[in-house]
């Protein structure tokens, strides 16, 4: 098993560019979830997705998309890149469920962006 | 209000020199209490979860407790490969979501 993946590992775009940050897993896990990761600040949770087909906000969503066609795959979508955007970015995913002891999430290696 | 404030920002500690870590949170209904360990340009790796006031876990030189408002983290006769920034965060209730601290970086010199 590869976990999970993102690419690029790094990307620098210019204010106004769009992009799409990768984020794959081959655990079979429901949930998944984007997170940044700025100095100071911890990891704040940007969307998550408990299955194919659904998607929600988490506390910082302004100025990204997600969609979420596959178990496999979760890209975040820059539509209009901002400076305030310039961050780590963590893709994770855990298997679904309520019970107690459910899995805990696993997270990829990040992609380090920085917006000009 | 932040959920989740880790103490102190930063530890330096000589091999071999034991201390601990502390997270407070604030949150009703915890539903479990996570503890990750992050090296430097890497994802979060998973050490433990605790789910109630009382539950300890062990991990090498590494050991998790858990009050109602607060849990440490220890670091017995720590060596530097144990040098990491050190990441809790809370789970609320019935939602998946986690809330981070902002993380303890650790720095054991030989």
């Amino acid at each position: 098993n590869a976990g999970v993946t993102q690419t690029p590992k790094f990307q620098v775009l210019k204010t106004g560019q769009s992009m799409t940050l990768q984020c794959a897993q081959d655990m079979n896990h429901e949930y998944m979830s984007w997170y940044r990761q700025d100095p100071g600040m911890g990891l704040r949770l940007i969307h998550y997705s408990v299955g194919a087909g659904i998607t929600d906000q988490g506390e910082v969503p302004n100025g990204y998309n997600v969609s979420r066609s596959t178990t496999e795959d979760f890209p975040l979508r820059l539509l209009s890149a901002a400076p305030s955007q310039t961050s780590v970015y963590f893709c994770a995913s855990s298997s679904n469920g309520l019970s107690r002891y459910r899995e805990t999430q696993y997270f990829g290696p990040g992609t380090r962006l920085l917006v000009l | 209000e932040d959920q989740v404030t880790q103490s102190p920002e930063a530890l330096r500690l000589q091999e071999g020199e034991s201390s601990s870590l502390n997270c407070s949170y604030t949150v009703s209904g915890l539903r479990g209490l996570f503890w990750y360990r992050q090296d430097p340009g890497k994802g979060p790796e998973f050490l433990f979860t605790l789910y109630s006031a009382g539950e300890e876990k062990e991990k090498e030189r590494l050991k998790a407790t858990l009050t109602k408002k607060e849990s440490f983290l220890h670091i017995t006769a720590p060596k530097p490969e144990d040098s990491a920034t050190y990441l809790c965060a809370v789970q609320e209730g019935g939602d998946y979501k986690l809330s981070f601290g902002a993380g303890t970086t650790v720095t054991v010199r030989a």
